[in-house]
């Protein structure tokens, strides 16, 4: 099983909706990410977590919100989605001395 | 802008052949970090480099860092057709080490 875990792996919605992504890990990491990437560009930091009470805004906060429900889980939330938040999403781990993070496979967002 | 800016944007060679990508970063760094995305996937970490160090090895991977320059270089030998993906640099540059800022990528073609 992979180790970060992103639920689903591809989404439709519409204009309007309220969406959730998921993501679950058993590194037992206390750091957790959210990306998102378009196309032709780099990975853009949406929130991040250092704990369970740690939240903290990333570099394009704006229309999203985040939870970080457990050690293990890390969920972000599209409040209303719009057509420009259409992108792939990674969420991402880090633990141990070395900041190097761990990625789960992605959320493909499509927002009609 | 990005943090690192990743030069060239595309690579396509041939098997057998050396691939050179490049990095450039704006602020001084910890370390610095290269990774690797094949198409739609999460990205998978390669390389570490600290800011103290000036050339890293890893199997037929070489990575080299001026910090006077600000600027980094993956170099992969013998390229394989499985080497296709795009490839990230990260620089790390917080006080605490928490956040990664990426790169736009290189999209590296080896054809066999």
């Amino acid at each position: 099983d992979a180790d970060v875990t992103q639920t689903p792996r591809n989404r439709i919605t519409k204009t309007g909706k309220r969406i959730m992504l998921e993501c679950s890990q058993t590194k037992g990491h206390d750091r957790m990410y959210w990306y998102r990437q378009d196309p032709g560009l780099g990975l853009r930091l949406i929130y991040y977590s250092f704990d369970v009470k740690d939240i903290n805004k990333g570099e394009i906060s704006d229309g999203y919100s985040v939870s970080r429900q457990a050690q293990a889980k890390f969920s972000l939330s599209l409040e209303s989605a719009i057509p420009n938040q259409t992108a792939l999403y990674f969420c991402a781990t880090r633990g141990g001395t070395k900041n190097i993070q761990y990625f789960g496979a992605g959320t493909r967002l499509s927002v009609l | 802008s990005q943090q690192g800016e990743e030069d060239p944007q595309a690579l396509s060679i041939q098997e057998g052949e050396n691939a050179t990508m490049n990095c450039s970063y704006k602020t001084s760094i910890n370390n610095l970090q290269w990774y690797r995305q094949n198409s739609g996937r999460g990205l998978v970490h390669l390389i570490l480099i600290r800011s103290n160090e000036r050339e890293k090895h890893s199997g037929r991977l070489r990575v080299t860092l001026d910090t006077s320059k600000k600027s980094s270089s993956l170099l992969i030998t013998a390229s394989r057709a499985a080497d296709t993906a795009s490839y990230f640099c990260a620089t790390d540059a917080g006080a605490s080490g928490s956040r990664l800022t990426f790169g736009e990528g290189t999209q590296l073609t080896v054809n066999p």
